[in-house]
């Protein structure tokens, strides 16, 4: 079974820090999703990467992919309260179930005003 | 639609009783995805379909839960003779391609509680 295991599991932070949250397998993944939820919501995709040392930027926001594929983090710069959410990393296996993708358990962040 | 719908948003069952669960995915999408997610889990996956293709049922717990797609659009996902295990949201998903982990659009989900 291949596992995401993402860290911190909690992280309460005050406005204006920045963070960095992480999403670590003992496998190799095609790609890697990240995605944000809110309480009562679905999880809305922020970022794909594909490319083992890819980083994208989203805002604040920046996304690395690790050189194996096998990891990945998200850091945030300058935190913000409408930040707060549930951080979910998510990979795609390779082959041909590619298209199930595995979920780490999340980041719940908290950023307070 | 805009997005993926699904309904009831909110659903409390007896033990035992059977529910279903719908799923409008966006249209034009071909790929579609149930998904379980448990207080203090990750996402559980449960059920694909892809176009005309034949499902792949390799996430269901168990007999009790079963799901299919009408006319390649409309999803159900029934779960019979519920049991308090069963309790959890259930997500939706559709993309427009089932390769390469394509990112989801997700639904607002299901609660499921079952008393």
């Amino acid at each position: 079974t291949q596992l995401l295991e993402q860290s911190p599991q909690f992280l309460s932070i005050q406005e204006g820090e920045n963070l960095t949250v992480y999403c670590n397998s003992s496998s190799v993944f095609s790609s890697l999703q990240w995605y944000r939820q809110e309480p009562g919501e679905g999880p809305v995709l922020l970022v794909t990467v594909v490319t083992g040392g890819e980083v994208k930027k989203l805002k604040r926001l920046t996304f690395q992919f690790g050189d194996a594929r096998k990891d990945s983090s998200l850091h945030i710069t300058a935190a913000q309260p409408g930040d707060t959410g549930l951080y979910l990393c998510a990979g795609a296996r390779s082959g041909g179930s590619n298209y199930k993708l595995t979920f780490g358990k999340g980041t719940l962040l908290t950023v307070n005003p | 639609g805009a997005g993926v719908s699904q309904s009831p948003s909110n659903k409390v069952t007896e033990k035992g009783k059977d529910v279903e669960l719908r799923c409008d995915p966006i249209s034009g999408h071909t790929a579609l995805y149930w998904y379980r997610q448990s207080l203090g889990q990750g996402l559980e996956f449960l059920i694909y379909f892809q176009g005309n293709s034949a499902p792949d049922k390799s996430g269901l717990p168990s007999d009790r839960f079963s799901a299919e797609r009408t006319g390649g659009s409309v999803s159900t996902l029934t779960i019979q003779r519920t049991q308090q295990e069963d309790s959890a949201v259930y997500l939706c998903a559709s993309s427009d391609s089932g390769g390469r982990g394509h990112g989801y659009t997700f639904g607002s989900g299901t609660r499921l509680t079952v008393v």
